[in-house]
């Protein structure tokens, strides 16, 4: 049971514009929500982060929303870079209080940024 | 400031051998988790280990197994490997309760 889901496996853009990246998720319990970003051969890269207690974490050309009652997140990317080019996961923490400390990842988007 | 560091990079075994994946974290991490990550699919978490104890569990076979040193290096341990065993072994570090995991760049497991 596929508890994240990103279900856009591939997105792509051009230079300059805005990057959407979304993610539903079907448990309710999870109150911490990760974005990370993956190159060919590296490991995940920690973007940015956002608590269930709020709705906007901005960092940067990243924003995260996060809607709770959607059970849906997003990551914007403005502007996107060609840089920006590699596969992004979302992942999601229970909520802690008893031994929750692993992350439960989507099967990630690959991004291109086209020059 | 050195981030996390994973040995061997490449690894291809025989079905039925055993291997052991090494990893050191990020300076001043004390936790190490340990994350799977086949083809076309997210990581997938195997287990954590904070003070030289396995603190929680995926759902991994016995046959995976790990250990934490006191300078919390980690070891993962993978017997009588199958060849679905075949994947990503990702090394994961972060400081007692910090929410965000920092990953090193994997140990590429091949099992023939």
């Amino acid at each position: 049971d596929q508890q994240v889901k990103q279900n856009s496996p591939s997105l792509s853009v051009q230079e300059g514009r805005i990057s959407i990246l979304n993610c539903d998720y079907t448990n309710s319990m999870f109150d911490y929500f990760l974005w990370y970003k993956k190159y060919p051969a590296e490991g995940p890269t920690f973007l940015i982060s956002i608590s269930s207690i709020k709705d906007k974490n901005e960092d940067g050309r990243f924003t995260v929303f996060l809607n709770k009652s959607a059970k849906h997140l997003s990551l914007h990317i403005v502007p996107s870079q060609p840089g920006d080019s590699a596969v992004y996961f979302c992942a999601a923490r229970l909520s802690s209080g008893g031994s929750n400390y692993k992350l439960t990842f989507g099967k990630g988007t690959l991004l291109t940024v086209n020059p | 400031d050195a981030g996390v560091t994973q040995s061997p990079t490449h690894l291809i075994k025989t079905r039925g051998q055993q291997v052991t994946l090494r990893c050191s974290p990020k300076s001043g991490h004390d936790t190490v988790s340990w994350y799977q990550q086949a083809l076309g699919q997210g990581p997938q978490f195997i287990f954590q280990y904070y003070e030289e104890e396995e603190r929680q569990r995926g759902n991994f076979p016995d046959r995976f197994s790990g250990h934490q040193f006191p300078n919390y290096s980690s070891e993962l341990n993978v017997n009588a490997l199958l060849l679905g065993d075949s994947a990503l072994y990702l090394c994961a570090s972060s400081h007692r309760d910090q929410y965000e995991q920092y990953f090193g760049p994997g140990t590429r497991l091949t099992v023939t």
